[in-house]
């Protein structure tokens, strides 16, 4: 029952270093989403995943990378961190049903987060 | 676009005090609406939501009416409890594909809401 699982919970990078977030889900859910979460500005999408084999940009792709690989995963990359990548991520899913595809009902899961901090 | 807009915080309030946390939005087609919870150092929890007009979405005591006429969805409590601290979130899934980017939800900024004994 572990739902959304993200690693890791704390991570510090230096300006240029790269790393990858971590992120699975066991709720068979078709759609997966990364935010970020800033200080007085809410959440904002980096990416998501509408269905295994496919990604889409969100409001605020640059600097990031992200891979769906496979129906459970869906990580996060940053190439080559800077300080403005400071932040809370947090990944989610949920569920894909009906004609269409519409998931506008559906509500998301998230995970606990990962505080990332790039000197 | 579409967007959220939600009252700036911190909200401090005494326990049993009544709350009202405002939600207004704009969308393009006919969103959902819902309100999400983020307790410390935690993940973002759904608390409640409404799909059309006039439904009221209600849960742990928490109320919100999803207004169509005024593009509201605000969020109430008759006697809030020191366990309610939290950051709140209102967010709008477009059902025409247009907000959050397709299938994601579109955030309000987040309100916090400090409750003292």
């Amino acid at each position: 029952n572990a739902g959304v699982t993200q690693t890791p919970k704390f991570q510090v990078l230096k300006t240029g270093q790269s790393m990858t977030l971590q992120c699975a889900q066991d709720m068979n859910h078709n759609s997966m989403y990364w935010y970020r979460q800033d200080p007085g500005m809410g959440l904002r999408l980096i990416y998501y995943s509408a269905s295994e084999g496919t990604t889409d940009k969100g409001e605020v792709p640059n600097g990031y990378n992200v891979s769906r690989l496979n129906k459970r995963e869906f990580s996060l990359r940053l190439e080559s961190a800077a300080p403005s990548q400071t932040s809370v991520y947090f990944c989610a899913s949920r569920s894909l049903r009906g004609q269409g595809g519409s998931a506008a009902n559906e509500k998301l899961f998230f995970g606990s987060g990962t505080q990332l901090s790039v000197l | 676009g579409d967007s959220v807009t939600q009252m700036e915080g911190p909200v401090t309030l005494s326990e049993e005090a009544f709350l009202t946390i405002n939600c207004t939005y704009t969308a393009t087609g006919y969103p959902s609406l819902f309100w999400y919870v983020q307790y410390p150092g935690e993940g973002l929890q759904l608390l409640l939501k409404a799909t059309k007009a006039d439904d009221k979405g209600s849960n742990k005591g928490f109320e919100a009416t999803y207004r169509k006429e005024t593009t509201s969805f605000h969020l109430e409590k008759g006697s809030v409890q020191v366990s309610d601290s939290a950051v709140y979130f209102c967010a709008l899934s477009d059902r025409s594909g247009s907000g959050g980017g397709a299938d994601g939800l579109t955030f309000g900024k987040g309100t916090h809401l400090i409750i003292q004994p």
